[in-house]
């Protein structure tokens, strides 16, 4: 089945260290996306990438890295310099970037608990 | 400022009771918009793309439509399994496929 999967579901992590989520898409989809859910707030773009070896900052990349070595995978960071990391991350692809609006695809989310 | 609205926040209905989610959007330039259903603790499900004012798309008992400033999600005779929050997005003009989410409808049909 093609889809998108996110490890790991639940991560705990002491403040002060970093920590990276995972995403695998199997969709062949050329761009990939980073988001991020609070309660009571719409999903807020962390980065995004159209294209292997090349991606762009959202609406919140402070605290946050990525990279994008390989066209099914895109890896996020948390590094201790986020002051807020704890929240649900979704990660999402689509067929393109650019053009035509192409509806974007979401895996299941990772919940980030930092204490 | 391009902004994405939801309306109500929240809503319950009785099994069958029809009703329909409200999404107004203010952007410089309209390219599609997007619904999406999510459930508790997963990663939201896409429903339909809308492009241009007039445009309708269908799917069990789910109906969108599309005018120039704002999308109905129509529900028609709902059932238990119909609950959840659905989410519009907006991507407008010169957004190379960034989105702009509403924060949501929480919907709960009850039996």
């Amino acid at each position: 089945d093609g889809g998108i999967t996110q490890s790991p579901k639940y991560l705990f992590r002491k403040e002060g260290q970093n920590v990276t989520l995972s995403c695998e898409q199997n969709l062949n989809h050329d761009a990939m996306y980073w988001y991020r859910q609070d309660p009571g707030q719409g999903l807020r773009l962390i980065y995004y990438s159209q294209i292997v070896n090349d991606f762009q900052k959202g609406d919140i990349a402070e605290g946050y890295s990525v990279s994008r070595e390989k066209k099914e995978s895109f890896p996020l960071t948390v590094t201790s310099a986020q002051k807020n990391p704890t929240a649900f991350y979704l990660c999402a692809s689509s067929i393109g970037a650019g053009g035509t609006p192409y509806e974007q695809y979401f895996g299941p989310g990772t919940r980030l608990t930092v204490t | 400022e391009d902004q994405v609205t939801q309306s109500p926040e929240a809503l319950r209905l009785q099994e069958g009771e029809s009703s329909s989610l409200n999404c107004s959007y203010t952007v410089s330039g309209l390219r599609g918009l997007f619904w999406y259903r999510q459930d508790p603790g997963k990663g939201p499900e896409f429903l339909f793309t809308l492009y241009s004012a007039g445009e309708e798309k269908e799917k069990e008992r789910l109906k969108a439509t599309l005018t120039k400033k704002e999308s109905f999600l129509h529900i028609t005779a709902p059932k238990p399994e119909d609950s959840a929050t659905y989410l519009c997005a907006v991507q407008f003009t010169g957004a190379t496929n960034k989105l702009i989410f509403g924060t949501g409808t929480l919907l709960a049909v009850q039996p």
